[in-house]
């Protein structure tokens, strides 16, 4: 079946430019996260959905960042006035359930580059 | 401070050769979970495996196999005679608690030449 999805696969933006990334999580899935991962580093936790909840946003690095699941399903993760340390490759993930150790499927990942 | 230790950085073999990849962890909950993931050159992070911390049986699958000790907080992977598709970045990760999101090691860069 299909996999998660993210769109798009890059991005460039100037500093200063909000930009919006978009995440489709597999289908029936309950649980959706967003993670940053920086160049040669591990993926960083940003922020986690249970259907539209937003449970957990204790990653996200400043008030720049928004992250929205309004139906439960498809995420976007939005980030204002961007600055050249949010370069990193953004990742979005989903699991099936909501239980704390329910394994998380990736997508392929947003790659963000700002000038 | 880092949960999850990945200490090897890369790592290059040749073709067949069997490989082992380190990962030591710390947390304090008696009850958690333990990932491996592949991030081939594509992006995607690929599932390998799901441990939980009751479970200290050492699992193998096809070429892969891994290795977990409680008594030593490790929870290593082994790849046997490796292929020129197993290079990717290998990462290690945690899940502890009541806690939903995975902690990350750094991972491991693992070229095969042929």
């Amino acid at each position: 079946g299909a996999g998660v999805s993210q769109s798009p696969r890059y991005k460039v933006a100037k500093r200063g430019q909000d930009v919006a990334l978009r995440c489709d999580p597999i289908s029936g899935h309950v649980s959706l996260f967003w993670y940053q991962q920086a160049l040669g580093q591990g993926p960083e936790f940003l922020t986690y959905f249970q259907n539209e909840a937003q449970l957990d946003k204790s990653g996200l690095p400043s008030d720049r960042f928004f992250a929205e699941r309004p139906e439960g399903s498809v995420s976007t993760l939005k980030i204002q006035r961007t600055q050249q340390e949010d370069s990193a490759v953004y990742l979005c993930a989903s699991s099936l359930d909501e239980g704390q150790y329910a394994t998380q499927y990736f997508g392929p990942g947003t790659r963000l580059l700002v000038l | 401070a880092q949960k999850v230790t990945q200490a090897q950085t890369e790592i290059s073999v040749v073709e067949k050769e069997d490989v082992t990849l380190d990962c030591v962890y710390e947390t304090r909950d008696t009850t958690y979970y333990l990932f491996w993931y592949k991030q081939p050159p594509s992006g995607e992070l690929v599932f390998l495996i799901r441990r939980n911390s009751f479970d200290e049986q050492n699992e193998i699958s096809g070429r892969y196999s891994w290795n977990f000790q409680k008594s030593t907080s490790s929870f290593n992977f082994t790849i046997t005679a490796s292929q020129v598709v197993d290079s990717a970045v290998y990462f290690c990760a945690l899940s502890e608690g009541d806690d939903y999101k995975l902690s990350f090691g750094a991972g491991t860069t693992v070229t095969v030449r042929a």
